[in-house]
């Protein structure tokens, strides 16, 4: 059984296009997170939700807007796309808050390219 | 300076060395983690400690948390183990990562 899942694996698209990754986790965990990996392969935490509820935000446009309907799904919202959002999306969920202190569960990667 | 440096940034090494990657940070934390991406892509968390030493099989990791650095050994390297390994330190509900350690192992 898959315990984080993201869908889809692969996301080709033009600027400008509005697009969704999805993310679910059957681990029973508490809180969600969405990572994006940059061309350099540096990872950096964009959202994080806890029980359906937004905890982190970082500095990320608000064209990205998370959606998290239960604490088993975290879905993230892309608009307008724009060719600098090309790269990896990662979701990832930890048993607690303390996400810094508790072993996170990666999904398997979006590649979004957009052109 | 970022927050978490690793080194070296790529390493080579032939089947059967013994292997280490460091991690240095400079912000507080309550925890080190240390994940595995795999050249397919995907995300592996190896290690998560905050203070002493780990070991899994052939891998240990190690934290000092007076000098603020983390080591990740693994022994009798295998091509298998090739793969790019990422240092993190969790504080407020976070990850800050390391930009990673690519380690290619030569049969």
């Amino acid at each position: 059984d898959t315990a984080v899942s993201q869908t889809p694996k692969y996301l080709v698209t033009q600027m400008g296009n509005d697009k969704s990754i999805k993310c679910e986790q059957n681990l029973g965990h508490d809180t969600m997170y969405w990572y994006k990996q940059d061309s350099k392969k540096f990872l950096k935490i964009m959202f994080s939700y806890n029980n359906k509820e937004l905890i982190i935000n970082e500095t990320v446009p608000n064209r990205f807007s998370p959606k998290s309907p239960d604490k088993a799904h975290l879905n993230l919202h892309i608009n307008s796309l724009e060719l600098g959002d090309s790269a990896v999306y990662f979701c990832a969920s930890s048993q607690d808050l303390r996400g810094g202190e508790d072993t996170q569960y990666f999904g398997p990667g979006t590649r979004l390219t957009v052109l | 300076k970022n927050e978490v440096e690793q080194s070296p940034q790529n390493l080579t090494a032939q089947e059967g060395e013994f292997i280490t990657i460091n991690c240095s940070y400079s912000v507080g934390i309550s925890a080190l983690h240390w994940l595995q991406q795999h050249p397919g892509g995907g995300i592996v968390s190896l290690f998560m400690l905050s203070s002493g030493k780990k070991k899994h099989g052939r891998l240990i990791a190690t934290i000092n948390i007076q000098e603020k650095h983390s080591s990740l050994h693994i022994t009798a390297s295998h091509p298998r183990d090739s793969a790019v390994y990422i240092c993190a330190v969790g504080g407020q509900g976070n990850l800050i990562f390391g930009k990673g350690t690519k380690l290619s192992v030569k049969p």
